[in-house]
């Protein structure tokens, strides 16, 4: 099961940022968070991830709170592309990697509005 | 730098035929992941392999489904006897390795459509 909390949807208009939040309020200290997204049907695609620390690459920035329960992915400038589902993940690696796998939930979708 | 092959992108199946979905990881990754995309549904989970290991099949149904990530060659997820349930989108991503820092990338996938 995922650890993970999100809202189903939510929407955003062009250009503006879009603030994607998420709980994790189970997480433990070795567990990572990691965003991906999946535009229609494609595969899913990396966007960043992070440990405590706020990361900011070309696509986005996650911010995690101090205590780690929860973070948020921030797209700066949303455009029509940006609209998919987006996955928030925790993920915990085990002797030999046992337990590496990503475990995907239900995801938010992301509209963005002309 | 080529991501992570998938082939066939589309394959179509008579029910009790056999399916076998290839998997090229990213150069230099060594690790597999096969995951299943019913229709409507969420990405699920199946199999993660290391080269010539099996490390997770915790998702793999009982019968049927086997997957191999041979020393050399492609990532071969195996459906014997393919049902009209086996129809969905299947993915696979790769990584470099188990560290925890490292991404995993996926493929774009094969559209399995049983008949």
């Amino acid at each position: 099961d995922a650890k993970t909390t999100q809202p189903p949807s939510m929407d955003c208009a062009e250009g503006r940022a879009a603030n994607l939040p998420c709980n994790h309020s189970t997480i433990s200290g070795n567990e990572y968070v990691y965003w991906y997204r999946q535009i229609h049907s494609q595969g899913p695609q990396y966007i960043i991830h992070g440990l405590k620390n706020n990361e900011t690459n070309e696509m986005a920035s996650l911010i995690i709170t101090e205590d780690r329960k929860s973070s948020t992915l921030i797209l700066p400038h949303a455009t029509l592309r940006d609209t998919a589902v987006y996955y928030c993940i925790v993920r915990a690696l085990g002797v030999r990697g046992a337990n590496s796998k990503l475990t995907f939930g239900k995801g938010i979708t992301l509209s963005v509005r002309p | 730098n080529a991501g992570v092959m998938q082939n066939p992108r589309h394959l179509v199946r008579r029910r009790g035929q056999e399916a076998r979905l290839r998997c090229s990881p990213m150069k230099g990754h060594s690790h597999v992941y096969w995951y299943r995309q019913l229709p409507e549904e969420g990405l699920k989970f199946m199999v993660y392999l290391q080269k010539e290991n099996i490390i997770d099949e915790s998702g793999m149904p009982k019968e049927r489904f086997s997957a191999e990530f041979p020393k050399e060659g492609p990532s071969i997820l195996r459906i014997q006897q393919v049902v009209r349930g086996d129809s969905a989108a299947y993915f696979c991503a790769s990584s470099p390795g188990a560290q925890r820092n490292t991404e995993a990338f996926f493929g774009q996938g094969t559209r399995l459509t049983v008949v």
